[in-house]
């Protein structure tokens, strides 16, 4: 009964490191999404991928690539780390048919120094 | 464009007590709204969503909200707070599914609530 796993769960990098933050589903859905979250913001949307192969930049997409490399993964990448960007990540999914996140992983917690 | 508004960023309240989490939406096309959960170190969980239909929707754990179109809000209500209940709450809202996108949900900052013993 996973639902939506991410790992790491917590990552510190230096500016100018790159990395990937993983994310799994494991319910069949066809949509899933990449936000970040940053205190009295809310959340913004990075990336979204409504459908295996396809992908859609979001609000907040400088900075960062995403790969949906089948229907249950979806990965994102920061290529240069910058400080602006330490934040927590959440990967969400969604049914087809929905423009909203369903399930939720529980986060990233990522600092860059 | 469309934009959330949730007063009070922190709401205590005592258990037992009725818990009253507000927010007000602008939309230029009839919208979506939703309210999320989010538990200490834990992702969102969708808690309720209006679409059409019904202006009074139900969700999980005893929550509910009412569409007022002429408040533009969505308020969320439970009658009787629990201790687990504490969490932060998230509205948002998105235009109608015949305009919709992922990318145009809008969340609103969050309210942290908190029940007091």
């Amino acid at each position: 009964n996973a639902g939506v796993t991410q790992t790491p769960k917590f990552q510190v990098l230096k500016t100018g490191q790159s990395m990937t933050l993983q994310c799994a589903q494991d319910m069949n859905h066809n949509s899933m999404y990449w936000y970040r979250q940053d205190p009295g913001m809310g959340l913004r949307l990075i990336y979204y991928s409504a459908s295996e192969g396809t992908t859609d930049k979001g609000e907040v997409p400088n900075g960062y690539n995403v790969s949906r490399l089948n229907k249950r993964e979806f990965s994102l990448r920061l290529e240069s780390a910058a400080p602006s960007q330490t934040s927590v990540y959440f990967c969400a999914s969604s049914e087809a048919g929905t423009n909203q996140p369903q399930h939720f992983g529980d986060g990233t917690r990522l600092s860059i120094l | 464009a469309q934009s959330v508004t949730q007063l009070g960023s922190h709401v205590s309240v005592s258990e037992g007590a009725l818990v009253l989490l507000r927010c007000n939406y602008s939309s230029s096309v009839p919208p979506y709204l939703f309210w999320y959960v989010q538990y200490p170190n834990q992702g969102l969980q969708l808690l309720l969503k209006y679409t059409t239909g019904a202006t009074l929707v139900k969700g999980i754990n005893g929550f509910e909200a009412e569409f007022k179109k002429s408040e533009t809000s969505f308020h969320l209500t439970k009658p009787s707070a629990h201790m687990s209940d504490a969490a932060e709450y998230f509205c948002a809202v998105r235009p109608g599914e015949s305009s919709g996108s992922a990318r145009q949900l809008t969340f609103g900052s969050g309210t942290q609530l908190t029940v007091l013993p």
